[in-house]
């Protein structure tokens, strides 16, 4: 079956502009998460929506990041205000219905440069 | 705080030679799963196994093996008979404690690079 996917694969933005990510979980996969892959802070958690429940933002580096999931399926990941230290790969996953620890499956990943 | 180690960053070797990359990982909890990911130059990561506290038995999948021990909180991968294709930062991760399930806390990857 289809994997997760992401769009864009890539984008290049200016400094101080807002970027919306885009993240289609694998069908039947009732958590999803978002990282975020950068040379210098290796694979970051971001967020976590599993089911109905409230998200766990205990990742998001600051006010400026934001994500929100539409009827639990497609999550759309903002990035407000870009700054250059955001440039990084947005990795997203998700994962299927299952107690705890279950295999994250990862997309392709949005490769951002902020210029 | 749970931590995942994985010491080497790179480790070069001729085709045909195993590897074996070293993995160790710290937490509190009694109850935790632990993932290898393979993540190769096209950049997507892509699952290698999963592995929970309570099942300590190796594992052997083609030339993929896995030693998990308890003892010393290691969780090696080995390939036997290294082929280039197998070329690529390897990640050994952790999925731990209660509030902390959906956060798989990544080591800093193993770059393998296998030369003919």
């Amino acid at each position: 079956g289809a994997g997760v996917s992401q769009s864009p694969s890539n984008k290049v933005t200016e400094k101080g502009k807002d970027v919306e990510l885009r993240c289609d979980p694998i069908s039947g996969h009732t958590a999803l998460y978002w990282y975020r892959q950068s040379l210098g802070q290796g694979l970051e958690f971001l967020i976590y929506f599993q089911g109905n429940s409230a998200p766990d933002k205990s990742g998001l580096p600051s006010d400026r990041f934001s994500a929100e999931r539409t009827g639990g399926s497609v999550s759309t990941l903002t990035i407000q205000r870009t700054q250059q230290e955001d440039s990084a790969v947005y990795l997203c996953a998700s994962s299927p219905p299952g107690l705890v620890g279950e295999t994250q499956y990862f997309g392709p990943g949005t490769r951002l440069l902020v210029l | 705080a749970q931590k995942v180690t994985q010491a080497q960053t790179e480790i070069s070797v001729v085709e045909k030679e195993d590897v074996t990359l070293d993995c160790v990982y710290e937490t509190r909890d009694t109850t935790y799963y632990l993932f290898w990911y393979k993540q190769p130059p096209s950049g997507e990561l892509v699952f290698l196994i999963r592995r929970n506290s309570f099942d300590e038995q190796n594992e052997i999948s083609g030339r993929y093996s896995w030693n998990f021990q308890k003892s010393t909180s290691s969780f090696n991968f080995t390939i036997t008979a290294s082929q280039v294709v197998d070329s690529a930062v390897y990640f050994c991760a952790l999925s731990a404690g209660t509030d902390s399930w959906g956060k798989l806390q990544f080591g800093a990857g193993t770059q393998v690079v296998v030369t003919p």
